[in-house]
């Protein structure tokens, strides 16, 4: 079956810590992940896709096959980053999502 | 662009009434997909529509169905409404050049309560 676990529902860290949302994954076949990112009163959107291999707002995520994830990463936390994100598997053109960290980052 | 769409914002049922929720995608986007939101959960796919036609359907009873309309917007339907029913629905579109892999476009959601 496929499933897509967030284990962390709160992550906090002070503004400039590095930050690391984990995602593991369950898929039989060549996994397609995503991040998607939801800030205060906004659509949920996409922030970045693992074909891609993007940085985007200074966000890494790179696919480990071995250890089934996908965990988002970045160096140096922003107050801004503050958000809801989601971690996604595609499926037969549609996705499967997690529950969800909430990233708190406080100055 | 307005981007997709979503009516109402907000919507109180009691149990056992229907209720349709509308989606107007984003400009140039064919593709329509509903996800169901429960609080505290990952959005969750209910079905997908392309040419009008269900593409796609994921885990959800009869009870839940919709429908295409030529200018691809889009009508989710939920008969003998439940408790449990209770979430916020959003309504995804994605452009027919561009499979998912370059993500969809989301709307706002109508959070829909049964009382």
């Amino acid at each position: 079956a496929q499933r897509v676990t967030q284990p962390e529902k709160l992550l906090s860290v002070f503004k400039g810590a590095p930050v690391e949302l984990k995602c593991n994954y369950s898929y039989s076949g060549s996994p397609e992940l995503f991040w998607y990112v939801q800030y205060s009163r906004q659509r949920l959107q996409l922030l970045l896709r693992h074909i891609s291999r993007e940085s985007i707002k200074g966000f890494t995520a790179d696919l480990n096959k071995g250890e089934t994830s996908f965990h988002l990463k970045k160096p140096f936390a922003q107050e801004e980053d503050s958000a809801m994100y989601y971690c996604a598997l595609k499926s037969f053109q549609k996705l499967v999502f997690g529950t969800g960290t909430r990233l708190l980052v406080s100055p | 662009d307005a981007g997709v769409t979503q009516s109402p914002t907000h919507l109180i049922k009691t149990r056992g009434q229907q209720v349709t929720l509308r989606c107007s995608p984003k400009s140039g986007h064919d593709t329509v997909s509903w996800y169901q939101q429960a609080l505290g959960q990952g959005p969750q796919f209910i079905f997908q529509y392309y040419e009008e036609e269900e593409r796609q359907r994921g885990n959800f009873p009869d009870r839940f169905s919709g429908h295409q309309f030529p200018n691809y917007s889009s009508e989710l339907n939920v008969n003998a409404l439940l408790l449990g029913d209770s979430a916020l629905y959003l309504c995804a579109s994605r452009s027919p050049g561009q499979g998912l892999d370059y993500g969809y476009t989301f709307g706002s959601g109508t959070r829909l309560t049964v009382v």
